[in-house]
């Protein structure tokens, strides 16, 4: 059974700092979303990792992925205010079409 | 629509009770993903449709829980004999296809069982 866990699952940081949120998976997979979720709100998409090795960057968030490791994480640059949310990654499972599974979720609070 | 909706927002039902939650995917998605989220939790993985078929079921808790999808689009989670267990976020997700493509999901119905 794919078992998906993040961490820390809460982070308060100061504006400006670096951080990075890890993400394990205990079997293999070929696909791994980052997904940010607001109070309330929806799960936004981040970024959907394919292959081992991938890394995307958008603003001061950076994800990669490390199959053979099992391993993606998010990296915060400078942050700021507007990134305080919920992280969810997410793993698609192995021989389904489309089931993933997500990991409990990093709470990220930026404070001022 | 411009994006996955969600009908009620919220829903607050007594245990024993029928619940259904209905949802309106991005039209023209083939694809279709009821999750469940407890507080505090990451979704889980209900249920999958590629059109009107369910491809995938095998989150389902129990045989109370049950979905449709009767013309390809809009999805019914029906939810029988509710039980306050069952008090979670319900959320939709629809995607273009299925596989690696990306899934938009709705912002969920609040189900609570008293």
């Amino acid at each position: 059974e794919l078992k998906v866990e993040q961490n820390p699952l809460f982070l308060s940081m100061q504006e400006g700092k670096n951080y990075t949120i890890y993400c394990n998976y205990s079997t293999t997979s070929d696909r791994l979303y980052w997904y940010r979720q607001d109070p309330g709100k929806s799960l936004e998409s981040l970024f959907v990792l394919l292959s081992n090795g991938a890394v995307k960057q958008e603003g001061r968030l950076m994800a990669s992925l490390d199959t053979k490791a099992r391993l993606s994480t998010l990296h915060i640059t400078a942050a700021v205010h507007d990134l305080s949310a919920t992280y969810f990654c997410a793993v698609k499972n192995t021989g389904t079409a489309s089931k993933l599974t997500f990991g409990t979720g990093t709470r990220l609070q930026v404070t001022l | 629509g411009a994006g996955v909706s969600q009908t009620p927002s919220n829903k607050v039902t007594e245990k024993g009770k029928y619940v259904e939650l209905r949802c309106d995917p991005i039209s023209g998605h083939t694809a279709l993903y009821w999750y469940r989220q407890s507080l505090g939790q990451g979704p889980e993985f209900l249920i999958y449709f590629q059109g009107t078929g369910a491809a995938d079921d095998s989150g389902l808790p129990n045989d109370r829980f049950f979905a449709v999808r009767p013309e390809g689009s809009v999805s019914t989670l029906k939810i029988q004999r509710t039980e306050r267990g069952d008090s979670a976020v319900y959320l939709c997700a629809s995607s273009s296809t299925g596989g690696a493509t990306e899934a938009f999901f709705g912002q969920g119905t609040r189900l609570t069982v008293v």
